[in-house]
């Protein structure tokens, strides 16, 4: 079983429409989890973090659902620059700053 | 500008061939990785480095090698590449004692033939 997962999509949305994505994963013990937006095989930039109290930037907001073991991103008021694909990363353990799990992608095309 | 470069950024060659692709950050980081992004499997790492030094495996190390001589750079070494290492290589860099951000480098296709 992956560590994490992704429905890989694609998403087509029209401008202005919320769009929301889930990612699941595997390890209960996780404790730090982010999304990463990748641009058509450019490097991941991070986008956000997810707390346990979940969290929103702008349009963007994340949300953490422990018990089910699933973050999510809702994208309200979608834009045609925020075509990319989104990956979910968690990381295990807090302290140990080496592993990260990424899920495979979830792509996002906004249309006119 | 704080930031991570590889070089290079496109490389074929063929089997069997050794080849090394650099990664150096100026942000003083002591966290770097090295991660193969492959399509459906997502990116998985295959080395990373704590500190000078200090390196260990990651998921997928099989056919690589590392090194950490210095703070700012860690080389990828492919000493036999075949096919299958065929993708799309990303480094990695980060802080130990703070936010879990990991700052990428531009990416590195690689194609073996």
């Amino acid at each position: 079983r992956k560590e994490v997962e992704q429905d890989p999509g694609p998403f087509n949305v029209p401008e202005g429409a919320t769009v929301a994505f889930n990612c699941t994963y595997s390890n209960s013990a996780s404790q730090s989890f982010f999304w990463y937006r990748q641009d058509c095989r450019k490097e991941p930039k991070l986008l956000m973090s997810v707390y346990s109290s979940g969290n929103e930037d702008g349009r963007f907001t994340a949300q953490l659902n422990r018990a089910s073991q699933y973050i999510s991103l809702l994208i309200r008021d979608s834009k045609l620059s925020d075509s990319a694909t989104y990956l979910c990363v968690v990381k295990p353990l807090i302290y140990n700053f080496n592993k990260f799990y990424f899920g495979s992608g979830t792509k996002l095309n906004v249309k006119p | 500008e704080a930031q991570v470069t590889q070089n290079p950024r496109y490389l074929i060659t063929v089997t069997g061939k050794k080849l090394t692709v650099t990664c150096s950050q100026n942000m003083n980081h002591e966290y770097m990785s090295w991660y193969r992004q492959d399509p459906g499997l997502g990116l998985r790492q295959i080395y990373y480095s704590m500190n000078v030094e200090v390196t260990d495996k990651g998921d997928v190390p099989e056919g690589y090698k590392v090194s950490r001589k210095e703070k700012r750079n860690f080389p990828l070494i492919l000493e036999s590449p075949s096919p299958n290492q065929t993708s799309l290589y990303f480094c990695a860099s980060g802080w130990t004692g703070g936010p879990d951000t990991q700052y990428f480098g531009p990416g590195t296709r690689l194609t073996v033939l």
